[in-house]
């Protein structure tokens, strides 16, 4: 059983880019949920998809946006880079059913310069 | 506002002793509680959880403890082994259908040889 995978693993951007970040989720898993996890914190809640719809939102700005497909894969976007967006970015999926049990990937590191 | 506070950022215990970990929340309406751990360049790896309608639960080695009186949860880790060192998050959850997790900020535990 394939585990939840990201990609990039590490990326670097310049403040004001664009940067997509990619998520396969665990097999079966139809949930998706995006954290954000700065230096010496724990993991903030950024959103969560089901269904290729969004299914809950954190304190973040809508410059930070998702889609899932059809495959339950899921994408981060997030616009107008800052210094502050440099962090890991985690996915985690879940089974809808039992949303309760998030497993997650290994995260994307971003800095943004 | 922290809602889910890990007051000791580091932990070290002695192998085969017993590792207490600790958790403080304020917001009452949490009603599931989690414990992760993570290693360096690795996601969180779910442990071990609990419902508020419960007060202990045990998974080999681990047993969480949840004291809804006073707000708090505790992991306690018997006997510890040298790869238990990680860092370890406790996460909370409000019914909302989303199962938004809100993590504290993490203990570092290091078992000594």
């Amino acid at each position: 059983e394939t585990g939840v995978t990201q990609s990039p693993t590490h990326l670097i951007k310049t403040r004001g880019q664009q940067v997509t970040l990619r998520c396969s989720s665990q097999s079966g898993h139809n949930t998706v949920s995006w954290y954000q996890q700065a230096l010496g914190q724990g993991p903030q809640f950024i959103f969560q998809y089901y269904r290729e719809e969004e299914n809950g939102r954190g304190n973040f700005p809508p410059r930070f946006s998702g889609l899932q497909f059809p495959n339950y894969s899921s994408e981060l976007n997030v616009n107008a880079l800052e210094l502050d967006d440099s962090a890991l970015y985690l996915c985690a999926s879940s089974p809808w059913g039992a949303v309760y049990e998030q497993y997650f990937g290994p995260g994307t590191r971003l800095t943004v310069t | 506002d922290q809602q889910v506070k890990q007051n000791s950022p580091s932990l070290s215990v002695q192998e085969g002793r017993i590792s207490i970990l600790n958790c403080d929340y304020t917001n009452s309406m949490f009603d599931y509680f989690l414990w992760y751990k993570k290693y360096p360049a690795e996601g969180p790896t779910f442990l071990i959880s609990i419902s508020s309608i419960k007060d202990k639960n045990e998974d080999g080695r681990f047993t969480v403890f949840l004291n809804k009186s006073a707000k708090h949860l505790s992991l306690h880790i018997v006997p510890s082994q040298p790869g238990d060192s990680a860092v370890y998050f406790c996460a909370a959850s409000a019914p909302s259908g989303t199962y938004k997790y809100i993590f504290g900020t993490g203990t570092r535990l290091k078992v000594l040889a």
